[in-house]
Parts: structure tokens; C-alpha cells; sequence
């Protein structure tokens, strides 16, 4: 089982809408969570932090469920600069040295 | 000052030549990392430098030599490429090894060997 797993998408939406991307890792002490966001041929980008309480951040909602080992990024409203592939992230220690563990990345594509 | 800046942005070179990629950071972390990605998927760790000290080495073969000459400052050194070693090198940091904080990518540097 890999690490951390998403669907890969595509993702094709219209302006406005609603989507919601889901993850899963497999390793029961991964400490800390993220999404990052990545446009073609650039290099990934912080999008938000993962808390079990629920973080919100404008159009931007992700939840963290610890005992089901799941993770999700809800985006509203979506527009047309959305579109990107966006990483879930997962940080497990090793020792002392935390190890960013990447999902494979949901495409998103947002049509006018 | 909440960058990475990573040097060149783009490098193509043969084989047999050696080249080196560079990446600064001023925000005061003390881990860095290299990572490798190839197109369309996710970056694979390579190293890490805890403290300026190389905490990980993924079983990178030797070709790749990483180099921490202080907190602010990581080299990657390349010698006897092979075409498959093509893609897109990035630096990141974080405030320390437990990277609680979030990475930081630098803009990468796309590498061709031809």
C-alpha cells in the first residue's frame, strides 16, 4: 500500500463550482499534513496546513481525520486560476529528521 | 525574506561534464533538502541537511554529491550524468528537522543531459 494515496483526477469543472479531493496515508504516526498546490512546470506551493479541528482558509477547507487516516481539501466557488495539481503532503519522522511524503497529485482543471 | 533561490534555473550538460546547482535561503531554517522530480510525478526525496549536517541520503548513486558549506547555502554536485538523470531538481527548507512548519520550494532547476 503506498503511503499516501490520491485519486489522480483529472478533474474537469466548471467556474463556480464545488470540488472536494480526497487522501489517505497508511502510517498511523505521520505527525503533520499539508496540501500543496503545483502549476505546470513550476515548483509545489504551500496551499494550507491539515488540523484535525478543521482549517479554513477563503474558498479553501481541509479536514484531517485521524482515526480513518484520511485527509480532504474542499475548494468552492472554483475559478479558472485554480487549475493546478494539487499534492497532499504527509510529514513522518524518522527519528529526530522528519520525511515530507508526497500523494502522486489530483489534477484540476476548471473550464470557463 | 521568504524564499528560496535556486541557481541556474535551467542546465543542460553532457555526460561527462561536471556542473553544480546552488539554492540560499535566508529565513533562519535549519534543515534543507534536495529533491528530484520527473514529469507528472510527485518529488522524490534525495537529501537532507539537518543542522548543516546530511541527516538522509536516500541511496542517491554517487554521481549526485551534495555539499552544505553553511545554514544558508546547499550545493548539488554532478559528475558522469546519465540521460535519465533528467528533471526538475528542487531545493526546499524548513524552519527545523521536523519540518512541522511547511517546506519551501525554490523555482527548481530543469536539468537536461544529453
Amino acid at each position: 500500500r503506498k503511503e499516501v494515496e490520491q485519486d489522480p483526477g483529472p478533474f474537469n469543472v466548471p467556474e463556480g463550482a464545488t470540488v472536494a479531493f480526497n487522501c489517505t496515508y497508511s502510517n498511523s504516526a505521520s505527525q503533520s499534513f499539508f496540501w500543496y498546490r503545483q502549476d505546470c512546470r513550476k515548483e509545489p506551493k504551500l496551499l494550507m496546513s491539515v488540523y484535525s479541528s478543521g482549517n479554513e482558509d477563503g474558498r479553501f477547507t481541509a479536514q484531517l481525520n485521524r482515526a480513518s487516516q484520511y485527509i480532504s481539501l474542499l475548494i468552492r466557488d472554483s475559478k479558472l486560476s485554480d487549475s493546478a495539481t494539487y499534492l497532499c503532503v504527509v510529514i513522518i519522522m524518522r527519528g529526530s529528521q522528519g520525511n515530507l511524503i508526497f500523494g502522486k497529485g489530483t489534477k484540476l482543471s476548471v473550464k470557463p | 525574506d521568504t524564499e528560496v533561490t535556486q541557481t541556474p534555473k535551467h542546465l543542460v550538460m553532457g555526460m561527462t561534464n561536471k556542473k553544480s546547482l546552488k539554492c540560499e535561503q535566508h529565513m533562519g531554517h535549519r534543515a534543507m533538502y534536495w529533491y528530484k522530480q520527473k514529469a507528472k510525478k510527485p518529488p522524490e526525496l534525495m537529501f537532507v541537511y539537518s543542522y548543516e549536517k546530511l541527516s538522509i541520503n536516500e541511496s542517491v548513486p554517487s554521481r549526485f554529491s551534495p555539499e552544505c558549506p553553511n545554514s544558508s547555502l546547499l550545493n548539488l554536485h554532478l559528475h558522469a550524468l546519465q540521460p535519465e538523470d533528467s528533471a526538475l531538481y528542487l531545493c526546499a527548507s524548513s524552519q527545523d528537522s521536523t519540518g512541522g512548519g511547511g517546506y519551501t520550494f525554490g523555482s527548481g532547476t530543469r536539468l537536461t543531459v544529453v
